[in-house]
């Protein structure tokens, strides 16, 4: 059983640099049978895919956020993380960490929300 | 235009059933789709995944109330003896194409 846990700074200042990590257990992060992913929902409204990253580092974004949004994998604390740049206003929404044999995402964790604010 | 498509509400009665549908468009209709519940102010939960045969593999601990089928592009849910923690938002979600995409959701109200 994936377990997953979100972590975050819950307040972030418009143009400043959102981090997020998704700590792993159950499985590793370094497995070729996971692909790990980031997902966000604004509030009231539906689910956004973000990226997603495979064991070899191999990575895929979102074409809207492409340009400001990072994955990436950390094996010695069997973690992965979002960053993503120059965050709005619209950026606030709960984020989601996922993990699924493919394409699908079997396990989720709880999400952790994030408010962009001065 | 987007890849999946649902209608945005549904609603049912206590004990009755309800097959909920999402669409896939842009000539994917043989492709799979996995089904999301995200129940009120929780984070969601994965169903099943369903393939165009209407064959589905169900995550652990989905209650065999819950099914899934398929028609041409058309991807169901279908939930048997509807119990209130049904009342849910639902999500139907692809890797057609390479990426990840969701549908807007279907808000079910059980009455």
């Amino acid at each position: 059983q994936v377990q997953l846990q979100e972590s975050g700074p819950g307040l972030v200042k418009p143009s400043q640099t959102l981090s997020l990590t998704c700590s792993v257990s159950g499985a590793t992060v370094n497995s070729g049978n996971f692909y790990w992913s980031w997902i966000r929902q604004p509030p009231g409204k539906g689910l956004e895919w973000i990226a997603y990253i495979y064991y070899n580092g191999g990575a895929f974004y979102t074409p809207s956020l492409e340009s400001r949004v990072h994955i990436s994998i950390n094996t010695s604390k069997n973690e992965f993380s979002l960053r993503l740049n120059s965050v709005t206003a619209a950026d606030t929404a709960v984020y989601y960490c996922a993990s699924g044999n493919y394409g699908t995402f079997n396990w989720w964790g709880q999400g952790t929300p994030v408010t962009v604010s001065s | 235009q987007a890849v999946l498509t649902q209608p945005p509400s549904a609603s049912a009665s206590l004990g009755a059933s309800v097959k909920l549908t999402c669409t896939l468009t842009g000539g994917l209709s043989h492709y799979s789709i996995a089904w999301h519940q995200q129940q009120p102010q929780k984070g969601p939960r994965f169903l099943m995944t369903l393939n165009s045969d209407g064959t589905h593999f169900k995550g652990d601990g989905i209650p065999d109330r819950f099914s899934g089928s398929s028609s041409g592009a058309e991807r169901y849910l279908t939930i048997s003896s509807l119990q209130f923690e049904d009342e849910a938002d639902y999500y139907c979600q692809t890797w057609a194409t390479g990426m990840r995409d969701f549908g807007g959701g279907t808000r079910l109200t059980v009455l």
